[in-house]
């Protein structure tokens, strides 16, 4: 049962424009949200999280937004860097659970920025 | 770097034998959490200790164990092994604040023939 889905298992984007990452959720009880980058040979590293009493999120270069009806979030990088070029993960977790266990994880999306 | 310390980096045994897993958090962190990511699949959450403690229990099977020593560093016993059971294993550690992000470490690569 894959409660937190990335559909997309890669993404190719040109240095400089726009990377958007997606992710869906099935269990309503949800209710905080995080991203995580992943280099190769590395462990996880957060990026950015949400929590659902918000739409956004900023960080800098990324933002997130959540779209609570939709059971959808996605990641904008923007603009791209060579750098960015990693495997994202969305995760997911819900209030009941002390602090971050339980974190739920999609099965990840690899962004290649193209030079 | 994450400050989350994980041994061995690569582990290769044979099927039946057992393995011990070991993770030392971040000064500080109270919290480990062990995650596996077998090929093509998202971390599957195995279990999480606070000081000591179980706090927090998810798909981990039978055969697998853990705990959390006085000095907070954590081990992940896996017995039986199976070719299944060749995965990356994750620890993770977090701080006492509410939601707290989890630190990763690099993983332990385990490869069962």
């Amino acid at each position: 049962d894959q409660q937190v889905k990335q559909n997309s298992p890669s993404l190719s984007v040109q240095e400089g424009r726009i990377s958007i990452l997606n992710c869906d959720y099935t269990n309503s009880m949800f209710d905080y949200f995080l991203w995580y980058k992943k280099y190769p040979a590395e462990g996880p590293t957060f990026l950015i999280s949400i929590s659902s009493i918000k739409d956004k999120n900023e960080d800098g270069r990324f933002t997130v937004f959540l779209n609570k009806s939709a059971k959808h979030l996605s990641l904008h990088i923007v603009p791209s860097q060579p750098g960015d070029s990693a495997v994202y993960f969305c995760a997911a977790s819900a209030s009941y659970a002390f602090g971050n266990e339980k974190l739920t994880f999609g099965t990840g999306t690899r962004l290649t920025i193209i030079p | 770097d994450s400050g989350v310390t994980q041994t061995p980096k690569h582990l290769i045994t044979a099927t039946g034998q057992r393995v011990t897993l070991r993770c030392s958090p971040r000064s500080g962190d109270l919290s480990v959490y062990w995650y596996q990511q077998s090929l093509d699949q998202g971390l599957q959450f195995l279990i999480q200790y606070y000081n000591g403690e179980e706090r927090a229990k998810g798909n981990i099977l039978e055969r697998f164990s853990a705990q959390q020593f006085p000095d907070l560093h954590s081990e992940l016993n896996l017995s039986s092994l199976e070719l299944g059971d060749s995965a990356l294993y994750f620890c993770a550690s977090s701080g006492q604040g509410f939601r707290s992000p989890l630190h990763f470490g690099n993983g332990t690569r385990l490869t069962v023939t």
